[in-house]
């Protein structure tokens, strides 16, 4: 089984409907992320948790919310999901040692018409 | 901004080593040089890291000048497999935010 697990794998949402990404690590790190890619671009952190109680933004955070729900669990919602939220997401997770070696998750593919 | 930067495409024979450049020239002291790929659209995946020393890991090697302004990722016995997209990524020691740029395209051909 995959350490790091996504849902749903693609979804293809309306402009101004409200989407939930689930990620789910049995790693048991402290440590979870979410990036979206756009084509031929590389990746962007949106949010990322250091322990369930702490949230923090990343480079790009607007338009979406996050929530930490246990330590093995990370969600990312689009509150209103706009088309140029089209685009590639990932969740990774990492330990909360010195190195910043992280995992990642198999994507979640997400176009908003 | 990009804290490094890496020439957007290069090509391999199979078989022969992979030398991937990158330029980290405001590299702070505390700041370790890490190297990820993705391959087509998967999940992107660590391979190495390094502060000041050359490392090597069973999948690759990586060379990190004295002055730590640039490095070298080598792949030892390039593979149809390795056709990725490689990231070089300067990160503090804190954890937390991996700056991905555009990385390298590597194309391994027969």
């Amino acid at each position: 089984d995959a350490d790091v697990t996504q849902t749903p794998r693609n979804r293809i949402t309306k402009t101004g409907k409200r989407i939930m990404l689930e990620c789910s690590q049995t790693k048991g790190h402290d440590r979870m992320y979410w990036y979206r890619q756009d084509p031929g671009l590389g990746l962007r952190l949106i949010y990322y948790s250091f322990d369930v109680k702490d949230i923090n933004k990343g480079e790009i955070s607007d338009g979406y919310s996050v929530s930490r729900q246990a330590q093995a669990k990370f969600s990312l919602s689009l509150e209103s999901a706009i088309p140029n939220q089209t685009a590639l997401y990932f969740c990774a997770t990492s330990s909360a040692g010195p190195y910043n070696e992280q995992f990642f998750g198999p994507g979640t593919r997400l176009t908003v018409l | 901004d990009a804290k490094t930067t890496q020439p957007t495409s290069m090509d391999c024979a199979e078989g022969r080593a992979a030398n991937l450049p990158c330029n980290h020239s405001t590299i702070s002291g505390n700041e370790y040089v890490y190297w990820y790929r993705q391959i087509h659209s998967q999940g992107p995946q660590y391979i190495i890291h390094g502060l000041k020393n050359n490392e090597t890991n069973e999948m690759a090697s990586l060379i990190i000048t004295e002055d730590r302004k640039s490095s070298t990722l080598i792949l030892p016995h390039a593979t149809l497999r390795d056709t990725a997209v490689y990231y070089c990524i300067v990160e503090g020691n804190q954890g937390g935010k991996l700056i991905f740029g555009q990385g390298t395209e590597l194309s391994v051909k027969p």
